[in-house]
């Protein structure tokens, strides 16, 4: 299995910041996926993030609001910006494409916990 | 559009019996991936099985097994002699193309009880 970890685990923060989540994966990785859980509800994709390449935005979400960057195999960061409380959420790192592996497992990070106020 | 249906908002079994979990999907591209995650009540998201639309075999992990059928746009999920760890949120989710336009269905949770 993969190890990743997300910091920060939580935060709190007042409307109008920006904020950094970072993704850290232990196996370099082709693909990097975003997603954000609202409390009790379902998941969505925000966007996916290749190395070497523009990330890739689902409907409803652009990149000057969740600006990406990916700059190596193992890393990539999801910057929510002008935050508002309608953001408050549980943001969620997704790696898979593991070059030392064959593997097709899908591995999740642990989650940044956002309220905004 | 694509959507994904998780009619069963919530089951309760008792321990040992099989249950099953349905998904039933729309979407207009031939080809797709469908999925199924698992999220119990630490939080962590689990990622259970994905399948692409040209492979229509059964799956068999364990006590796990799923269904997958275009004729009915379904993709059904069966725990086997269902254990008290299998108690979680079970999400069933549609792509058209890897990674991209990703769906997820609201997802059914799943207690078993002692």
């Amino acid at each position: 299995s993969a190890v990743i970890s997300q910091k920060p685990s939580r935060d709190i923060c007042q409307r109008g910041t920006s904020l950094t989540i970072q993704c850290q994966v232990d196996s370099q990785v082709t693909m990097m996926f975003w997603y954000r859980q609202q409390p009790g509800q379902s998941l969505t994709l925000i966007a996916t993030a290749n190395q070497g390449s523009e990330a890739t935005y689902e409907s409803g979400f652009v990149i000057d609001k969740f600006p990406i960057s990916r700059p190596n195999l193992t890393f990539s960061t999801l910057t929510v910006s002008n935050m508002s409380p309608e953001d408050s959420s549980i943001y969620l790192c997704s790696v898979e494409g593991f070059l030392a592996t064959s593997k097709e497992t899908q591995y999740f990070g642990p989650g940044t916990r956002l309220l905004v106020l | 559009a694509q959507k994904v249906t998780q009619a069963q908002t919530e089951i309760s079994v008792v321990e040992k019996e099989d249950v099953t979990l349905d998904c039933v999907y729309e979407t207009r591209d031939t080809t797709y991936y469908l999925f199924w995650y698992k999220q119990p009540p630490s939080g962590e998201l689990v990622f259970l099985i994905r399948r692409n639309s040209f492979d229509e075999q059964n799956e068999i992990s364990g006590r796990y097994s799923w269904n997958f059928q275009k004729s009915t746009s379904s993709f059904n999920f069966t725990i086997t002699a269902s254990q008290v760890v299998d108690s979680a949120v079970y999400f069933c989710a549609l792509s058209e193309a890897y990674g991209q336009n990703f769906v997820f269905g609201p997802g059914t949770r799943l207690s078993v009880l002692p």
